[in-house]
């Protein structure tokens, strides 16, 4: 296992398209996270599924903005009618509950909205 | 007021400097992180700890819960730490709430 994998690495989007991002987790890990970054800033909390089931959405997960993951395993966030206000590095990271570990994180997708 | 606080926002240091990069924290927690975020984005982690004192090679962390502060220590800096050091919260276990971040420059 090579650690939490996020791809694309990069995406330039114009805006009002749809982004879709994916995340394959370290396999024995059952906690996934999502958290968006802006320039400067410390990451911020957007998400968290504990195998399938989404325990936790951040306010600041607009109606936009969805995030699934099927079968408790990888998982996607989806980005619906971006804006420029969304560029940003969208970093996942995962952990296990059993093992109490400390989360592992991806290298990050960076979307850029022209 | 942020629930986690870092300080300094900046460090500049000489290479073999002893560092020391403070974080504050007002939730209640039932571990502390530090991690190292390089330019490109990847977020390492460092050290996961709830109480007492860790050591990793040159870093050290501690941490103390009556006080709610943490600190992270870097012996004999070398230009390649530099980077962004960020402290992290977990209230429950799961989230992480995150400081700001130092960004922190070792110059030969």
């Amino acid at each position: 296992d090579t650690g939490v994998s996020q791809n694309p690495r990069h995406k330039i989007t114009k805006r009002g398209q749809n982004v879709t991002f994916r995340c394959d987790p370290i396999s024995e890990h059952n906690r996934l996270y999502w958290y968006r970054q802006t320039l400067g800033q410390g990451p911020e909390f957007l998400t968290y599924f504990q195998n399938e089931a989404q325990l936790e959405k951040s306010r600041l997960l607009s109606d936009r903005f969805s995030a699934e993951r099927p079968k408790g395993s990888f998982s996607t966030l989806e980005i619906q009618r971006t804006e420029q206000g969304d560029s940003a590095m969208y970093l996942c990271a995962s952990s296990s509950r059993v093992k109490n570990t400390e989360a592992f994180f991806g290298q990050g997708t960076r979307l850029t909205v022209v | 007021k942020n629930e986690v606080e870092q300080s300094p926002q900046n460090l500049t240091a000489q290479e073999g400097e002893f560092i020391t990069i403070n974080c504050s924290y007002s939730v209640g927690i039932s571990a502390l992180h530090w991690l190292q975020q390089h330019p490109g984005g990847g977020i390492v982690s460092l050290f996961m700890l709830s109480s007492g004192k860790k050591k990793h090679g040159r870093l050290i962390a501690t941490i103390n819960i009556q006080e709610k502060h943490s600190s992270l220590h870097i012996t004999a800096s070398h230009p390649r730490d530099s980077a962004v050091y960020i402290c992290a919260a977990s209230p429950s276990g799961s989230r992480l709430t995150f400081g700001e971040g130092t960004q922190l420059t070792v110059n030969p």
